[in-house]
């Protein structure tokens, strides 16, 4: 079956950096893109950006740009997203989701990682 | 940037009622590449609806999706006490990508 597995809870900094990771299995990691979407406390949902884990084409959501990136690493079929820059604002959980590409909804959802930026 | 508005914010209804979301886009939704989640508290979102009207894998068929252009609706035929939650629409066919949610429309017990 499905499954996106991400990575722990994590405390920062404001101005510090992020690097949340999510490991994907059950399916053929290279065939599909892993999206990521966060929720700050009480919120809604907000797109950040996906990446094709075929050949690694990104785009990401312009308010991030610049403080993002997203990567994957196939021979682990593991996606990362790496926020920099932290604020109080990033407080938020972060998922990864699978995506079947350009026109393809987000299909299976990561449990979410939650991200506390605070000095 | 394609804005999508939900309403009603909250909806109160009985189990084995109706129920019926909305989702306005600021302009029209490209082929129909419209869908929505559903969200518990404390767990990630789970997708019910792609194209506006296809069910995901596993989604009872008392969930419908229809729409098309800049009007979507997701219609809950009999809620069932676990369909109390939070439901986003979201679209993902703008170009360049920038695949915007609503802000959520909580579906409470009256």
């Amino acid at each position: 079956q499905v499954q996106l597995v991400q990575s722990g809870a994590e405390v920062k900094k404001p101005g510090a950096s992020v690097k949340v990771s999510c490991k994907a299995s059950g399916y053929t990691f290279t065939s599909y893109g892993i999206s990521w979407v966060r929720q700050a406390p009480g919120q809604g949902l907000e797109w950040m950006g996906w990446i094709s884990a075929y050949n690694g084409n990104t785009n990401y959501a312009q308010k991030l740009q610049g403080r993002v990136t997203m990567t994957t690493d196939t021979s682990t079929s593991t996606a990362y997203m790496e926020l920099r820059s932290l604020r109080s604002d990033d407080t938020a959980v972060y998922y990864c989701a699978r995506k079947g590409g350009l026109g393809a909804p987000d299909d299976y959802w990561g449990q979410g990682t939650l991200v506390t930026v605070s000095s | 940037e394609i804005v999508l508005t939900q309403s009603p914010g909250t909806l109160s209804l009985s189990p084995g009622e109706r129920a019926t979301l909305s989702c306005r886009a600021s302009q029209s939704v490209s082929s129909s590449y419209l869908a929505w989640y559903q969200q518990k508290p404390g767990q990630a979102p789970r997708l019910l609806i792609y194209g506006a009207s296809s069910r995901a894998t596993g989604i009872p068929d008392r969930f419908s999706g229809s729409g098309s252009g800049t009007d979507f609706t997701l219609t809950i035929s009999r809620l069932e006490p676990e369909d109390f939650a939070v439901y986003y629409c979201q679209q993902y066919g703008s170009s360049p990508p920038e695949y915007t949610f609503g802000q959520g429309t909580k579906l409470e017990i009256k």
